[in-house]
């Protein structure tokens, strides 16, 4: 399963609300999962089943959607926010990740 | 709190082998299904291997299938990846990550370089 994040790269402003997609070349149903990574660290854990935020993720954080098609967005972005996001589904195996959204200030 | 660390990251040649360990800490071990993922320089994420709680069963990304190694020791609490028949293209850092029941990566180590280059 290929996931097709899009767009690849997003500029925003702090207080902006943000929306990243997600899209799989078949059906996961709704075994996605999004994960924030920053500059030298490992990624984490956001959001999984398409919708559920991770444990400690704040509000601001969001997931939708099923089938082919998932947005995660983020509400009101923080200066911490800015990171590159990154899709992957649970839906068979081989598990795959997305390219990637890198969002930039 | 949960912590993996990773080792056992260096310079390797084309064609030869390197084992890498994943030390785990601060959750039970045993009953968890365990994962490396790796990252190219400047790339996004990709999944490379899994291996069950037990490790009764491993899973591996087509790109490694038969030349790769995963597998556990759940007396040390330590996972290790066996990396043979190395490429130029596979130099990256390698990370463990603890997996949900559902097979999402919930904890992550900080990773560990593995660079092939002669």
């Amino acid at each position: 399963i290929v996931l097709t994040q899009s767009p690849a790269t997003l500029s925003v402003s702090p207080g902006e609300a943000a929306t990243l997609s997600c899209r799989a070349s078949q059906t996961v149903r709704s075994h996605l999962a999004w994960y924030q990574q920053k500059p030298g660290q490992a990624p984490r854990l956001l959001i999984y089943d398409a919708s559920n935020r991770a444990t400690g993720i704040p509000a601001r954080f969001s997931g939708s959607g099923s089938g082919t098609d998932f947005t995660l967005t983020i509400s009101s972005l923080e200066p911490e926010d800015f990171a590159v996001y990154y899709c992957q589904h649970r839906n068979e195996w081989p598990l795959s990740f997305g390219g990637g959204t890198k969002v930039e200030i | 709190q949960v912590q993996l660390v990773e080792s056992g990251g260096g310079v390797v040649q084309p064609g030869r082998s390197l084992r890498l360990s994943c030390a785990a800490s601060g959750f039970t071990f045993k009953t968890y299904t365990m994962h490396w993922v790796r990252q190219a320089p400047g790339k996004g994420l990709e999944w490379v291997a899994a291996i069950s709680y037990d490790g009764s069963n491993e899973l591996y990304a087509d790109s490694v299938k038969g030349r790769f190694d995963i597998s556990r020791d759940n007396s040390k609490d330590t996972l290790y990846l066996q990396l043979n028949s190395l490429r130029a293209e596979e130099t990256a850092v390698y990370y463990c990550a603890r997996g949900t029941t559902n097979h999402y990566l919930d904890s992550w180590g900080q990773g560990t370089l593995v660079t092939v280059s002669s």
